[in-house]
């Protein structure tokens, strides 16, 4: 059963900062892997999805890599601020989307 | 930009009754899921459905749950006698094709007493 694991689990920076969220998973035989972000009640977003052949996909301040050989992914923001403040998780899909417990992350002004 | 949507956005039910959480799930996409989130737990996968069927299921949909496709649009999960424990936000999702992008609901919030 693939297990997905996010660390830190909170994380508090001052704007500006560059910042890396790491996510790990047990079962490499993945479709893709996508990151998603939470706002406190809400939906999910979705930031990036990087399919299973590639290595990272890029979206404005976000970055995201994928190894799946060894079980690893990092979604990477630059130059964070106040608004990026949310819960952002990590999902793998091989046959269903398994998520992480997700990183909380606060950007203080 | 396409949504899913979910109705209702809050229900506040007794214990023993039945609920019904409909989604309208973007309307190209051919993969649907139920997902569903304890306050303050990860986000669990209930349950998957393509082509008219229930393509996987988790430990945690057991005979309570059901899904349903009733028309070329709505996409139901039925809970058939809630207990305290069903109280979550549960979230409809939606993929265009098996590798694509997950898309979701805004989630609807179950209550129960």
């Amino acid at each position: 059963k693939q297990e997905v694991t996010q660390i830190p689990a909170a994380l508090s920076v001052p704007e500006g900062e560059n910042l890396v969220l790491n996510c790990s998973f047990t079962d490499s035989a993945i479709y893709n892997l996508q990151w998603f972000r939470q706002d406190p009640g809400k939906g999910l977003t979705s930031l990036l999805l990087i399919q299973s052949s590639q290595r990272e996909q890029t979206s404005g301040r976000l970055n995201a890599s994928l190894d799946k050989s060894s079980g690893r992914s990092t979604l990477y923001i630059a130059a964070s601020q106040p608004g990026d403040s949310a819960t952002y998780l990590c999902a793998v899909d091989n046959n269903d989307m398994r998520f992480g417990a997700g990183t909380r992350l606060t950007v203080k002004p | 930009e396409p949504e899913v949507t979910q109705t209702p956005s809050h229900q506040v039910t007794q214990m023993g009754q039945e609920v019904i959480l409909r989604c309208v799930p973007i309307s190209n996409h051919l993969y649907f899921y139920w997902y569903r989130q304890i306050l303050g737990q990860k986000v669990e996968f209930l349950v998957s459905f393509y082509n008219n069927e229930i393509s996987e299921k988790s430990e945690i949909f057991d005979d309570q749950f059901s899904v349903e496709r009733p028309d070329g649009s709505n996409f139901t999960l039925k809970i058939r006698s809630t207990k305290l424990e069903d109280s979550a936000m549960y979230f409809c999702a939606s993929i265009g094709t098996r590798d694509g992008e997950l898309f979701f609901g805004e989630g609807s919030r179950l209550t129960v007493l």
